[in-house]
């Protein structure tokens, strides 16, 4: 029961800019909760890419970047590479469900 | 490095209970600075969260999963398990145990998985 809603898919050029939106409500990234991000390659278990909105894990390349804003937030990726293909899900807390929400995914595209 | 390892059957049989193991190793499931959870993703489909433990056994469900998760500790063995009983083929998914951060609340380490098949 996705409550964070995320694009299907996104694209973009080697080098160019993605971002990628994720649009929660006043009980999850609204009432305050931190959003966080995780890139998922193909085939392998989900990596913390963004903690607390704007935090990245040593090791994370600071292409990536996230912000918060309202019942939202938006991860980019600056310098788009061929690895950066994977998906891509937001993970936050819902008061009202008392628990855990993941967005619905981004496929991320190479072109 | 923190590593977590699930284990358990790959294929039940509907109506039974699926049983998973998560064993940790690298940290200690009795620091009480973490929450231990599970998640599952069906093939080709996002991430569901199923519940969480802490290390004094407290433990917090999704909803929509409640009536049938259980998931308890052993910090003897250094594992947390998840029990789901009565099972469908809509619970064919493959299922991460998950470190929990408790200050931020991100799962900051996760298992490789494991595919649960329900069929008869």
């Amino acid at each position: 029961q996705s409550v964070l809603t995320q694009p299907p898919s996104a694209s973009g050029a080697p080098g160019q800019r993605v971002t990628i939106s994720c649009t929660g409500s006043s009980s999850n990234i609204g009432a305050g909760y931190d959003a966080h991000w995780y890139q998922q390659l193909p085939g392998t278990a989900p990596k913390v890419l963004i903690y607390g909105n704007n935090n990245r894990p040593s090791g994370v390349p600071d292409r990536f970047s996230g912000s918060k804003s309202g019942t939202s937030a938006s991860l980019a990726i600056t310098g788009l590479q061929a690895e950066d293909e994977a998906d891509y899900y937001c993970q936050s807390y819902d008061s009202s469900l008392s628990g855990y929400v993941f967005g619905t995914g981004t496929k991320v595209t190479v072109v | 490095q923190v590593q977590l390892q699930e284990s358990g059957p790959g294929l039940v049989k509907p109506s039974q209970t699926l049983s998973l193991t998560c064993t940790v190793s690298g940290d200690s499931i009795s620091s009480g600075i973490y929450y231990w959870s599970w998640i599952r993703q069906p093939a080709g489909k996002g991430l569901e969260w199923i519940g969480r433990i802490y290390t004094s056994g407290s433990t917090n469900y999704n909803p929509s999963l409640k009536s049938r998760v259980t998931i308890l500790v052993d910090t003897s063995k250094n594992q947390f398990s998840l029990k789901l009983s009565s099972v469908t083929a809509a619970d064919t998914a493959v299922y991460y145990c998950a470190r929990e951060d408790s200050g931020w609340h991100n799962f900051d380490y996760w298992g490789q998985g494991t595919l649960v098949t329900v069929s008869s």
